[in-house]
């Protein structure tokens, strides 16, 4: 079946340096993309989002980049903070039975260090 | 409330026991979704329910798994007859509207339930 993956399983890096966490998707048929943060023994946190109509969505400190060609999210952090450290998971929307469920990647764990 | 409820956080039971976990969506949210999270793995999708009604229930992975959704509100899922495969935590998602094609609208999360079996 298709699915949403994740490149890199884990990424460190210094604080106030810029990240980038990237996705592959699988589904061209997708038209709804979501970076969720999660962090230690909480639920996801919506992050942004992006529709398949976009190529790019800013937002305070992130900004999410859909290729539509190559079927790639990444989702870039600027001047990251240790309070950005979390798994951070791509997400599409797949409609099916009615309901448009997520599609998760397995998540890539950032690690800020001061 | 603020935002979507779970209880409870941590329920640690033994094989073949029964289970009910609980999910107070945001309020004036249509749409409820039940996911799972293994150690280590990505949420996968259980069951969904549009007001009281459960269209789209193809992730539950067995039939020991049902769950129920009353006033279009609260929503139970429950596990039967409890295996170790199950240990993982169980995530509820809101969002505001019925599904319509083209318009998906965004999930929001609740902390989740900490499931052990022992």
């Amino acid at each position: 079946g298709e699915s949403v993956g994740l490149h890199l399983p884990t990424l460190s890096v210094q604080e106030g340096d810029n990240s980038i966490i990237n996705c592959a998707y699988s589904n061209s048929a997708s038209d709804y993309f979501i970076w969720y943060k999660q962090e230690s023994g909480k639920g996801p946190q919506f992050i942004i989002d992006i529709r398949s109509n976009m190529d790019k969505r800013q937002g305070q400190r992130v900004t999410v980049l859909l290729n539509k060609t190559v079927k790639h999210l990444s989702l870039q952090i600027a001047a990251t903070q240790p309070g950005d450290s979390a798994v951070y998971f791509c997400a599409e929307t797949e409609a099916g039975g009615g309901s448009e469920k997520l599609v998760f990647g397995k998540g890539t764990k950032l690690t800020v260090n001061p | 409330g603020a935002g979507v409820s779970q209880s409870p956080s941590n329920k640690v039971t033994e094989k073949g026991k029964d289970v009910e976990l609980r999910c107070d969506p945001i309020s004036g949210h249509t749409a409820l979704y039940w996911y799972r999270q293994s150690l280590g793995q990505g949420l996968e999708f259980l069951i969904y329910f549009q007001g009281n009604s459960a269209p789209d229930k193809s992730g539950l992975p067995s039939d020991r798994f049902s769950a129920e959704r009353t006033g279009g509100s609260v929503s139970t899922l429950t596990i039967q007859r409890t295996q170790q495969e199950d240990s993982a935590v169980y995530l509820c998602a809101s969002s505001f509207r019925a599904f319509v094609s083209g318009s998906s609208d965004t999930q929001y999360f609740g902390p989740g339930t900490r499931l052990t079996v022992l």
